[in-house]
């Protein structure tokens, strides 16, 4: 079975700094798909990036950008010039194969002015 | 679009009460999904559907019930609520064509807290 690990609970980043978070997993596929998602306190789940395995190229989306690490199993995202509105509960997310999403259990970011 | 909606945003029951809860996409999406949140343990899926009229057990099943007769909708049902079941609950949905494959649309979710 698919499991995702972020081994850190809590972040804090100082505002314009950067900061990256942790993710690994566990499969024994070899096309896949994995996501960061954002909970900001009003609970909503936000996409912020999307990795496609096959893909070489780590994803980028304005100031979010991913470390993909195939061989390792290693996904990491890199937060630049944070915000104070980045604040939020940060997950990573491994698709399964018929549509779900195994997650791992978060990291709390906290951006200080 | 309404996009993913969820009903009701909170509710309360008895130990032993049934209920449903509703979701519905107008995105025509073919996978929908159902997943819980507690505190510390991130979002594990209970069921999931890939079309109209199939679904499967997910990560944590047990005392939910799912079927799909549309699309459009995914409901979720608790048979006889436990305290164990006091959760978010999240809906959601994707579709694996175009450049956005994957990606997964969520509800805002329903707080449900059994007594």
């Amino acid at each position: 079975a698919q499991t995702v690990t972020q081994s850190q609970p809590e972040m804090s980043v100082q505002e314009a700094e950067t900061v990256t978070l942790s993710c690994t997993y566990d499969t024994s596929e070899s096309d896949y798909y994995l996501f960061w998602y954002k909970q900001p306190p009003s609970r909503q789940m936000i996409l912020v990036i999307r990795q496609e395995a096959y893909k070489q190229q780590n994803a980028t989306e304005n100031r979010f950008s991913v470390n993909f690490q195939k061989a390792a199993k290693s996904f990491s995202l890199k937060i630049s010039d944070s915000q104070l509105g980045d604040a939020a509960m940060y997950f990573c997310a491994y698709r399964l194969a018929l549509g779900g999403l195994t997650f791992g259990k978060g990291t709390l970011l906290t951006v200080n002015p | 679009n309404a996009g993913v909606t969820q009903t009701p945003k909170f509710q309360v029951l008895k130990t032993g009460q049934s209920m449903t809860l509703q979701c519905a996409q107008d995105m025509n999406h073919e996978y929908m999904s159902w997943y819980r949140q507690d505190p510390g343990m991130g979002l594990r899926l209970i069921h999931y559907s890939v079309g109209a009229g199939i679904t499967d057990q997910g990560e944590v099943p047990n005392g939910y019930n799912v079927s799909r007769s549309t699309t459009e909708d995914f409901p979720l049902r608790l048979l006889s609520a436990a305290p164990s079941q006091t959760s978010v609950y999240f809906c959601a949905s994707s579709y694996s064509a175009g450049g956005r494959g994957y990606e997964q649309f969520f509800g805002p979710g329903t707080r449900l807290t059994v007594l």
